[in-house]
């Protein structure tokens, strides 16, 4: 079946314009996570939704960054204002539920969405 | 924020050697996953270990956990040219509830033929 596909794959803006990225996690999937990898860095938790809201979106690091998913399935993160500093591997990753139980159910990444900011 | 760190941050090695990372924590976790990562892109999952456990295998992958020392090291086989990529850690939080990951900064692993 399908994987977490993530659109754009590489965006490249202006600083001050305003960006959305896109990801389809995997049908079914409740529970879908966002990720910052800087160059040389491991990824950094954004934010995380269970169905449709953000169980925990403190991973956001300022009111520039937004994230939604309205119907639960198909999220977009959404970048205002950019800055060079935004620019980074944004990573998308969905799993079939999100609570660290005794079943723990494994993240499916995709392929990221490489964002440049001039 | 990142958890902790990986070291070595780079290894080189020959194909056939055997490859070790560590991996270190800071607060308590529910489990510890590795990650490989190719071209800077796609994060794959090899192999979790929960906080209960102490040694885990999968295939060419040996991975131990000692919660007292908030420390995991992964240990690949008989290494191939394919098993160059980064290999980052990763912690579930002990005390959230959530899955939510965090990352170490990463190995990367360099094996010539």
């Amino acid at each position: 079946g399908a994987g977490v596909s993530q659109t754009p794959s590489n965006k490249v803006t202006e600083k001050g314009k305003y960006v959305e990225l896109r990801c389809d996690p995997i049908s079914g999937h409740t529970a879908l996570y966002w990720y910052r990898q800087s160059l040389g860095q491991g990824p950094e938790f954004l934010i995380y939704f269970q169905g449709t809201g953000a169980a925990d979106d403190s991973g956001l690091p300022n009111d520039r960054f937004f994230a939604v998913r309205p119907e639960g399935s198909v999220s977009t993160l959404k970048i205002q204002r950019t800055e060079r500093g935004d620019s980074a591997v944004y990573l998308c990753a969905s799993s079939s539920m999100g609570l660290a139980g005794p079943s723990y159910n494994e993240q499916f990444f995709g392929p990221g969405t490489r964002l440049t900011v001039l | 924020s990142q958890q902790g760190e990986e070291d070595p941050q780079a290894l080189s090695i020959q194909e056939g050697e055997n490859a070790t990372m560590n991996c270190s924590y800071k607060t308590s976790i529910n489990n510890l996953q590795w990650y490989r990562q190719n071209s800077g892109r796609g994060l794959v999952h090899l192999i979790l270990i929960r906080s209960n456990e102490r040694e885990k295998h999968s295939g060419r992958l040996r991975v131990t956990l000692d919660t007292s020392k908030k420390s995991s090291s992964l240990l690949i086989t008989a290494s191939r040219a394919a098993d160059t990529a980064s290999y980052f850690c990763a912690t579930v939080d002990g005390n959230s509830g959530y899955s939510t990951l965090t990352f170490g900064k990463g190995t990367m692993l360099l094996v010539s033929p």
